[in-house]
């Protein structure tokens, strides 16, 4: 199975910028690499992604160095409805139709006032 | 369009009682998954179906069952439901093979069993 290794919860000020950094050494070549956001009560929902370099949105930008074995997620001037669980997903270098995708813990982000 | 759905929203269960989870998508996707979230935990899958036809085991199968109804409708079973089942179920689609592509959320199923 692919795994994928976050912290387990980051601490950031309203305004500031937070960069959220994911491993995924066992990455398989047709991967991407997506992050998603997890309010609680709620079912995850898509924030970005990426395959290589960066890729920039409305909400986040996703940073992807050359050997693909990790990524960072950054939010920039974050504010208190940031405050959520963020994950990092990858397909499963193992299932060649890359149907299988598996969470890891995620990040939990508080951001205070 | 609703995208995904999910019923019931809320559920008790007594040890060893039965129930299924309904989840539709009208999203036409070809996939489809279960996971399951535990309180202060991240998700887990328990099954998935990569095409109508199709299923396969997550990392946490044990105890439950699927059926890919139709490419709609992926519902998930609790044969004998037992307290470490008591979990959040959510439901999610995608439009085919992973790579390149994201996943569509339900609103969860909240299962307590007693």
């Amino acid at each position: 199975l692919a795994k994928t290794t976050q912290p387990i919860s980051m601490d950031s000020y309203e305004g500031q910028e937070v960069n959220i950094t994911c491993s995924h050494n066992n990455i398989a070549t047709n991967d991407y690499i997506t992050w998603y956001q997890q309010f609680p009560s709620q079912g995850p929902r898509f924030i970005i992604q990426g395959y290589k370099t960066k890729v920039t949105n409305e909400v986040a930008s996703l940073f992807i160095p050359a050997d693909r074995k990790s990524s960072t997620l950054s939010l920039p001037r974050v504010s208190l409805s940031d405050t959520a669980v963020y994950y990092c997903l990858v397909g499963d270098p193992n299932n060649n139709a890359g149907n299988m995708l598996t969470f890891g813990g995620g990040t939990r982000l508080m951001v205070k006032p | 369009n609703a995208g995904v759905t999910q019923t019931p929203k809320f559920q008790v269960l007594k040890t060893g009682q039965s129930m299924t989870l309904q989840c539709a998508q009208d999203m036409n996707h070809n996939s489809m998954y279960w996971y399951r979230q535990d309180p202060g935990m991240g998700l887990r899958l328990i099954y998935y179906s990569a095409s109508e036809g199709t299923t396969d085991k997550g990392e946490v199968p044990n105890g439950y069952n699927v059926s890919r109804l139709n490419k709609r409708e992926f519902s998930l079973r609790l044969e004998s439901a037992a307290p470490s089942q008591t979990s959040v179920y959510f439901c999610a689609s995608m439009l085919g093979g992973g790579a390149g592509e994201t996943q569509y959320f339900g609103p969860g199923t909240r299962l307590l069993v007693l």
